[in-house]
């Protein structure tokens, strides 16, 4: 596609239940990242995949978080059990390669009530 | 571990000013460094990207300088208008040191507004 597309764009879901969120990266793009970003707050890092190498999983705070990625296209971020504080903007990102010019997509808003 | 400092956290000025935004990073052992914008309620747009072998580079009213060996980057953007208010964040890629992430680590940002 023409750019990183992330779904859904907004999320309310209740706490202690489950989300998947989508990313669908640039075609041709080896790698892909995973931000979130609470309210105020800078970007954290969460999980970046790079081809066929073992993901680099260090950004991720708690075994409810988890992600994949098929193919080596599409990711999905699925949170467990979820808590309030796991209410951020979770945003996507996909590069070329390792080193080239990253760019994100639109995020999704995730709302845990 | 890599850390990112950008100062100032906010800026404002009146429209037409050259201002500089800086970001200062403690690992020099990057592949590259990356500005970008970001808009209330948007995703981030990258602005430039520099190679760890680049010193700056340029787009429009925007030049990006990189320091390795200080840990340091400066992102100068000339005749500032009203639509340049966003906040802008810079970001460090790739950790030599550690031979194999491409991941990059942020910024907290610099919030500017320009004023008319």
């Amino acid at each position: 596609g023409a750019g990183v597309s992330q779904s859904p764009s907004n999320k309310v879901t209740e706490k202690g239940k489950d989300v998947e969120l989508r990313c669908d990266p640039i075609s041709g793009h080896t790698a892909l990242y995973w931000y979130r970003q609470s309210l105020g707050q800078g970007l954290e890092f969460l999980i970046y995949f790079q081809g066929n190498s073992a993901p680099d999983k260090s950004g991720l705070p708690s075994d409810r978080f988890s992600a994949e990625r098929t193919g080596g296209s599409v990711s999905t971020l699925t949170i467990q059990r979820t808590q309030q504080e796991d209410s951020a903007v979770y945003l996507c990102a996909s590069s070329r390669d390792r080193g080239t010019e990253a760019f994100f997509g639109q995020g999704t808003r995730l709302t845990v009530v | 571990k890599q850390e990112v400092t950008q100062i100032p956290a906010a800026l404002s000025v009146p429209e037409g000013e050259n201002l500089v935004l800086n970001c200062s990073f403690t690992d020099s052992a990057i592949y590259n460094l990356q500005w970008f914008r970001q808009d209330p309620g948007k995703g981030l747009t990258s602005l430039l990207l520099i190679q760890s072998s680049q010193r700056e580079q340029t787009s429009g009213r925007l030049n990006a300088s990189l320091d390795k060996s200080s840990g340091r980057s400066t992102l100068y953007i000339a005749a500032s208008q009203p639509g340049d208010s966003a906040t802008y964040l810079c970001a460090v890629g790739g950790f030599i040191r550690s031979g194999n992430t491409g991941k990059l680590i942020f910024g907290q940002g610099t919030t500017l507004q320009v004023k008319p």
